[in-house]
């Protein structure tokens, strides 16, 4: 079946630090990929996403490439702000799992002034 | 913008009590999804609903049960409660289904079973 694994935090960060947070995926045919993001207290919101190979998704300065040949999804940002803070969820989803959402472990990322 | 309402946002029960946690979803979606976040985990897709059909079916315990209404809000009752149903659930909503459309997710209802 479907699968996400991306890697374990903390991931712990000064302010302006480069950030890479790795998700690789698992999935029959061509999923759609997602990066979604929880504040403390909230639910979840959707960061980016990318439909195809190639495909780049962007916001708010953070950015993910869909991967086909290695099956990754990298999450990156140039430079991180203390408000970034918050639990990061990689995710996909596929005709083979009717487009429900399979999400990745989460990774929390802390910054620090 | 109107978002995903979720009631109550928290909630006590003792074991093999019942809960009903609600969902409304944004104007005009008519799909519904519930998950389950236990602490530190990924949220686990428990059901969906389509006009008021369920649609699919994932990993929710048969001591759980769900149903969307004509207004499109959405219940989840929870009956023999048992510690480890202590988690956060959220509810999602999009319109339409089966083809992806982006879910938008409500804050969740923390439940604590003691």
């Amino acid at each position: 079946g479907d699968s996400v694994t991306q890697m374990e935090g903390p991931v712990t960060l000064s302010e302006e630090a480069f950030l890479t947070i790795n998700c690789t995926y698992t999935a029959t045919g061509y999923p759609s990929l997602f990066w979604y993001v929880q504040y403390p207290g909230e639910g979840l919101q959707l960061l980016l996403k990318a439909t195809k190979a190639d495909d780049k998704g962007s916001n708010k300065g953070f950015e993910a490439t869909y991967r086909k040949e290695t099956t990754s999804f990298h999450l990156e940002k140039g430079s991180v702000q203390v408000s970034d803070s918050a639990v990061y969820f990689c995710a996909l989803a596929s005709s083979g799992g009717s487009y429900i959402p399979t999400f990745g472990r989460g990774t929390s990322l802390i910054v620090h002034p | 913008a109107a978002g995903v309402i979720q009631s109550p946002r928290h909630l006590i029960k003792e074991k093999r009590e019942t809960a009903t946690l609600k969902c409304y979803p944004i104007p005009r979606h008519d799909t519904v999804y519930w998950y389950q976040q236990g602490p530190g985990q990924d949220p686990q897709f428990l059901i969906s609903f389509y006009e008021k059909m369920q649609s699919d079916k994932g990993s929710i315990p048969d001591r759980f049960s769900a149903q969307q209404f004509s207004d499109y809000h959405s219940e989840l009752n929870m009956s023999s409660l048992e510690l480890g149903d202590s988690a956060l659930y959220f509810c999602a909503s999009s319109i339409g289904t089966p083809s992806y459309n982006e879910q938008f997710f409500g804050p969740g209802t923390r439940l604590t079973v003691l």
